[in-house]
C-alpha cells in the first residue's frame, strides 16, 4: 500500500514571497504519478501541478514547481511570488497508474499574508 | 478542461432516512468514477471505485449495503447513504478520470448534513 506524508499542517507566507510544501511518500512501484491538488474554501479540487516519476525533469507550472527526488521518496511544491489567491488547503498524491485511485495526504493549509 | 458535476451540493436530512447523490461528467466518458469523504479539517479518502457495468469496489472499512453505489450509465454514477446517521454527515466527493487528460476531474462536492 502507498502513503503520502505531509509533515506541515500550516505554513505561512506573505505576499510576493516563496513558500516550500513538503510531502513525502512510501511505494514498492517504480512508476508512478504525483500531484499537488489546492482545495480553496469553496472545497472544489483544482489540480496544480503533476509530475511523472520517470521523469527526471522537474515538473513547472507558472509560479509552482516541484522538487521531486525520486530515491529520497520526496516531492516539494515551491509556490513563488505567492498571491493572496493562493491561501488554501493543499494536497499532496499519488497515483499507480493512468488516472486510476489517489492516495491523498493529510494536507496542508496555507496562509498568505500582507 | 472536462467538467464534472455533482447533485445536491448540500443536502439535509433525518436520521434514519437515505439520500442520493449524484455524479456525472458533463462532457466525456467514464467507466470509472470514485467516491471520496472528507470529515471537516481532514483529507479526503477513498470509500469506493464505482464501475460502469459491473459491481463497484469499496476500500477497507466502508460498509458497501450503507453506501450503495450504481454506475447506471458512462456519464453518470450514483451514491447513496443508506439509513443514514448523524456520523455520516461529511462533505462526498467524486471523481473521474480521462485516460486522454492523464488526471481525474473532481465534482464540486455535496455537503450531507444528517440530523
Amino acid at each position: 500500500a502507498q502513503t503520502v506524508t505531509q509533515s506541515q499542517p500550516e505554513m505561512s507566507v506573505q505576499e510576493a514571497e516563496t513558500v516550500t510544501l513538503s510531502c513525502t511518500y512510501d511505494t514498492s512501484e517504480s512508476d508512478y504519478y504525483l500531484f499537488w491538488y489546492k482545495q480553496p474554501p469553496s472545497r472544489q479540487m483544482i489540480l496544480v501541478i503533476r509530475q511523472e516519476a520517470y521523469k527526471q525533469q522537474n515538473a513547472t507550472e507558472n509560479r509552482f514547481s516541484v522538487n521531486f527526488q525520486k530515491a529520497a521518496k520526496s516531492f516539494s511544491l515551491k509556490i513563488s511570488d505567492s498571491q493572496l489567491g493562493d491561501a488554501a488547503m493543499y494536497f499532496c498524491a499519488f497515483d499507480t497508474g493512468t488516472a486510476s485511485k489517489l492516495t491523498f495526504g493529510t494536507g496542508t493549509r496555507l496562509q498568505v499574508t500582507l | 478542461g472536462a467538467v464534472v458535476s455533482q447533485h445536491p451540493s448540500w443536502v439535509i436530512c433525518k436520521s434514519g432516512t437515505s439520500v442520493k447523490i449524484e455524479c456525472r461528467s458533463l462532457d466525456f466518458q467514464a467507466t470509472t468514477m470514485f467516491w471520496y469523504r472528507q470529515f471537516p479539517k481532514q483529507s479526503l479518502m477513498l470509500m469506493a471505485t464505482s464501475n460502469e457495468g459491473s459491481k463497484a469496489t469499496y476500500e477497507q472499512g466502508v460498509e458497501k449495503d450503507k453506501f450503495l453505489i450504481n454506475h447506471a450509465s458512462l456519464t453518470l454514477s450514483t451514491l447513496t447513504v443508506t439509513s443514514a446517521h448523524p456520523e455520516d454527515s461529511s462533505f462526498y466527493i467524486c471523481s473521474a478520470p480521462r485516460s486522454s487528460y492523464n488526471e481525474q476531474f473532481f465534482g464540486p462536492g455535496t455537503r450531507l448534513t444528517v440530523l
